[in-house]
């Protein structure tokens, strides 16, 4: 079955230092979306890409943050000066949003990162 | 304001039983999904359930939702140890632009 994969699985930082997270979608999905979970919070929303640009970004997506789809297959998240609350767990997710799958998002295993 | 919020309960419960959580949301929806997440680990979807739709079921899951009180529901039935995870519902809203707002989640234990 196709899954969404993110690599790598765990990020340790120095805090102002750049970081680029790699999510691989499933291959037939035209939709993709970070997340993020800090530790013991609820999951939270940062952006949406569709056909090579962003669709929706949050408040916490801010400067420090792009993403890029820089071939057919990655899409990934850059984090330009890492803060301490920048340590958190980073969900990839992808969708086809046809009318059959209405949305359903399918979420990679997470890359946790860590800024000391 | 914040989507999809559970009920914030720890269940507890012996293999066998059967497990319900509630979540519940604040503004119109296209759909609400739930999801499964196993101690530090990646969101699993488990369902996903249209505005239109009162009820749904895969395998042991049954989710219903009711949109005049803007609430769902999720039950496991015949629970496993397997089924010991954090549960979350996320809500897609009518015109949010398709990113999904999760609420805080319920952790089920299940008892061997």
């Amino acid at each position: 079955e196709p899954e969404v994969t993110q690599t790598p699985s765990h990020q340790v930082t120095q805090m102002g230092q750049e970081v680029i997270l790699r999510c691989v979608p499933i291959s037939n999905h035209l939709y993709f979306y970070w997340y993020r979970q800090i530790l013991g919070q609820k999951v939270e929303f940062l952006v949406s890409f569709y056909n090579n640009e962003i669709s929706e970004k949050s408040e916490i997506f801010d400067d420090q943050f792009s993403v890029e789809r820089p071939d057919g297959s990655n899409f990934t998240l850059k984090i330009r000066s890492t803060k301490l609350e920048d340590s958190a767990m980073y969900f990839c997710a992808s969708s086809a949003r046809t009318i059959a799958s209405y949305n359903e998002q399918f979420f990679g295993p997470g890359t946790r990162l860590t800024v000391l | 304001s914040q989507q999809g919020e559970e009920d914030p309960q720890a269940l507890s419960i012996q293999e066998g039983e059967n497990a319900t959580m509630n979540c519940s949301y604040k503004t119109s929806i296209n759909n609400l999904q739930w999801y499964r997440q196993n101690s530090g680990r990646g969101l699993v979807h488990l369902i996903l359930i249209r505005s239109n739709e009162r009820e749904k079921h895969s395998g042991r899951l049954r989710v219903t939702l009711d949109t005049s009180k803007k609430s769902s529901s999720l039950l496991i039935t015949a629970s496993r140890a397997a089924d010991t995870a954090s549960y979350f519902c996320a809500t897609d809203a009518l015109y949010g632009n398709n990113r999904l707002a999760f609420g805080k989640g319920n952790q089920v234990v299940v008892i061997p």
